[in-house]
């Protein structure tokens, strides 16, 4: 069975730090893979998806992550904060051709102003 | 164009009184997904449904848990004989059929919160 472990629970940092949040997969075939984000009141929005192709995927707001199919690895990374950024960061999964996804507990990352 | 719509936003029941969430897919979706948020957990797969199928269901519990995505109008999770536990956030995705690409992706409407009393 599919599972995805997110590192950190919670993370705090001030603005203009630089972001990294861990997700690692457990699947032995081809998967895709997926950031989403949740802001405060409001529903799951896509931030990236990798697919195939080149494993570094930009998304949006500024947001890159990097398949690393070795590793099983999907970190989500953001050079500099910003309040806004204030959110929940889910990583998922789902196997190719497959259709449900599978959720990492989730990230909750509060940036200080 | 309006996204994946849910209904209602928060949902109060009093154990063993029925629940019914409903989720509209985005406009030119025929897929529709149900995900189940417990407090302090990721999103649990539930059901996925096509117009008047159930494909996958692995995610339901046995008892209680129902959902249905008929010709007209939206999808419908229905919950009968509400428990506590069942209190939770429900999430609803949707997706438009798989065309040349063997992977679309799942857009989440705003979800419904349940609190059971």
């Amino acid at each position: 069975a599919q599972s995805v472990s997110q590192h950190n629970h919670h993370v705090i940092l001030s603005e203009a730090a630089s972001l990294e949040l861990g997700c690692n997969y457990s699947y032995g075939g081809t998967v895709n893979l997926f950031w989403y984000v949740q802001y405060p009141g409001q529903h799951l929005q896509l931030l990236l998806k990798y697919f195939s192709g080149d494993p570094l995927v930009k998304g949006i707001k500024g947001f890159e992550a990097e398949f690393i199919k070795s590793k099983f690895s999907f970190n989500l990374r953001k050079p500099s904060v910003q309040w806004s950024d204030t959110a929940e960061y889910f990583c998922a999964v789902n196997a190719l051709y497959g259709n449900k996804l599978v959720f990492g507990a989730g990230t909750i990352l509060r940036v200080k102003s | 164009n309006a996204g994946v719509m849910q209904n209602p936003r928060h949902l109060v029941r009093r154990r063993g009184q029925e629940a019914r969430l409903r989720c509209s897919p985005m406009k030119g979706h025929s897929h529709v997904y149900w995900y189940r948020q417990l407090p302090e957990e990721g999103l649990k797969f539930m059901v996925y449904l096509q117009k008047e199928n159930i494909i996958d269901e692995s995610g339901m519990p046995k008892e209680r848990f129902s959902a249905e995505f008929p010709k007209e109008g939206p999808s419908i999770l229905r919950i009968q004989q509400v428990v506590r536990g069942d209190s939770a956030a429900y999430f609803c995705a949707s997706s438009p059929p798989f065309s040349r690409a063997p992977q679309e992706t799942q857009y989440f409407g705003p979800g419904t919160r349940l609190l059971v009393l």
